[in-house]
């Protein structure tokens, strides 16, 4: 029964098309975030959620538009993919103030 | 704001050998520290945290961590490295009120020589 699960877990498109990825967590937590992993393994904070209402908005192009239905989803909107765009994406979850996230397998996007 | 620096990109050990990654961080208050490894495609595992008290925190897989203040260090520890322990691994810092916003150091890429 896995806590954090993303779909999908592999994407591979071209420039300027529009794609998705969904997190749904089941861990009863009231925040969720996504986060980006380049190619040197940096990790850097997108987006957060906190009983659907964003809390966290780094400087993120707005080609990225998270929404949350309710505390169990976070999907991930991205339009007009961009080379660039190509990294692991990964969704977490956490209890607010309690600090520990709990972290997805991750979605790669490929842009080609 | 908050910020942690991992000073090592790579470190490669013997099997069998102890281990020490190091992180130093920077935040106001008391920071809210952890140590996640990152294994090949795969997602982000909490191996140890420190909110408070005890300074030396024991994780899984035999791994443990020391929180200094006065050092602003929270290096972590394996005493025998196996080779499974071959990954990436991130320091992390917390701010609680800030959204829960966890900072992570660029990492530490382990190898393990057998």
């Amino acid at each position: 029964d896995t806590a954090v699960s993303q779909t999908p877990k592999y994407l591979v498109t071209q420039m300027g098309n529009d794609k998705s990825i969904k997190c749904e967590q089941n861990l009863g937590h009231d925040t969720m975030y996504w986060y980006k992993q380049d190619s040197k393994k940096f990790l850097k904070i997108m987006f957060s959620y906190n009983n659907k209402e964003l809390i966290i908005n780094e400087t993120v192009p707005n080609r990225f538009s998270p929404k949350s239905p309710d505390k169990a989803h976070l999907n991930l909107q991205i339009n007009s993919l961009e080379l660039g765009d190509s990294a692991v994406y990964f969704c977490a979850s956490s209890i607010i103030g309690r600090g520990e996230l709990f972290f997805g397998e991750g979605s790669r996007l490929t842009v080609l | 704001a908050q910020s942690v620096t991992q000073p090592d990109i790579h470190i490669t050990v013997s099997e069998g050998a102890s281990l020490e990654l190091r992180c130093n961080y920077s935040y106001g208050a008391t920071p809210y520290l952890f140590w996640y490894v990152q294994s090949p495609g795969q997602g982000l595992q909490l191996l140890l945290k420190y909110f408070s008290g005890d300074t030396l925190v024991q994780g899984i897989k035999g791994f443990e961590a020391e929180f200094k203040r006065s050092q602003s260090s929270f290096n972590l520890r394996k005493p025998s490295v196996h080779w499974s322990d071959a990954a990436e691994y991130f320091c992390a810092v917390v701010d609680t009120g800030g959204g829960n916003k966890l900072t992570f150091g660029t990492g530490t890429q382990l190898k393990v020589e057998l």
